[in-house]
């Protein structure tokens, strides 16, 4: 069954960088976008960015133009996502998620258990 | 300050029926973009309820049915049950932004 299993839970000082992996189970890596969602303590879901496992193009939302950075390895089926310049902010829970071959229009059909990144000095 | 607006909570007493609302604009949903729905148990991740507007995954029961109209769109729960009590999102795409975008989500609460 198609399974998302993401890496775990990570404490960092500000100013750092965390990188979380997804590992994709169950179906053809290649055919599906991978999708990153954050989740701030109490907060809704905000949608960070895609990646195309099948060439490596993403698409991040405005307001992670800089910061944040999404790769493949199709060797291995696993997506990685890092974020740098860690804030308190950034404190979160991640998701990976696998959409359609619509791209950023697509609707989310499985989710990974979600990584919480604790950024704390 | 979310692009789709939500409410942030409803509530019903079981065997009610709920709708909840997902506003958006010319940019995203009423540019004719689809919406989806997710719901999100306490300490769980989201799992996805409606796509395609109307459409339901494999599994999920048909007390739960979506629509959509102009630049907003519902999510309709008919036969509340104590465990349908959960955050609910809609996404969709906004060309402004060049971006799927999420509700700030509503918090459903059974009496």
């Amino acid at each position: 069954q198609v399974q998302l299993v993401q890496s775990g839970a990570e404490v960092k000082k500000p100013g750092a960088s965390v990188k979380v992996s997804c590992k994709a189970l169950g179906y053809t890596f290649t055919r599906n976008y991978i999708h990153w969602v954050r989740q701030a303590p109490g907060q809704g879901l905000e949608w960070m960015g895609i990646i195309s496992p099948s060439d490596g193009t993403t698409g991040n939302a405005q307001k992670f133009q800089v910061r944040f950075t999404m790769t493949r390895d199709t060797s291995t089926s696993v997506v990685f996502m890092e974020l740098s310049s860690l804030r308190s902010e950034d404190t979160a829970v991640y998701y990976c998620a696998r959409g359609g071959v619509l791209g950023e229009l697509s609707w989310l059909d499985y989710w990974g258990q979600g990584t919480l990144v604790t950024v704390s000095s | 300050q979310s692009v789709l607006t939500q409410p942030p909570s409803v509530s019903g007493a079981p065997g009610q029926r709920v709708t909840i609302s997902c506003t958006g604009s010319s940019s995203n949903i009423g540019a004719g973009y689809d919406v989806h729905w997710y719901q999100q148990l306490p300490g769980t991740a989201p799992k996805l309820l409606i796509y395609g507007n109307t459409n339901r995954p494999s599994g999920v029961p048909d007390r739960f049915s979506g629509s959509k109209s102009a630049t907003s769109a519902s999510l309709a729960i008919t036969g509340l049950q104590a465990d349908d009590e959960a955050d609910y999102y809609c996404q969709s795409y906004d060309s402004s932004l060049s971006g799927s975008v999420f509700g700030g989500g509503t918090k459903l609460t059974v009496l």
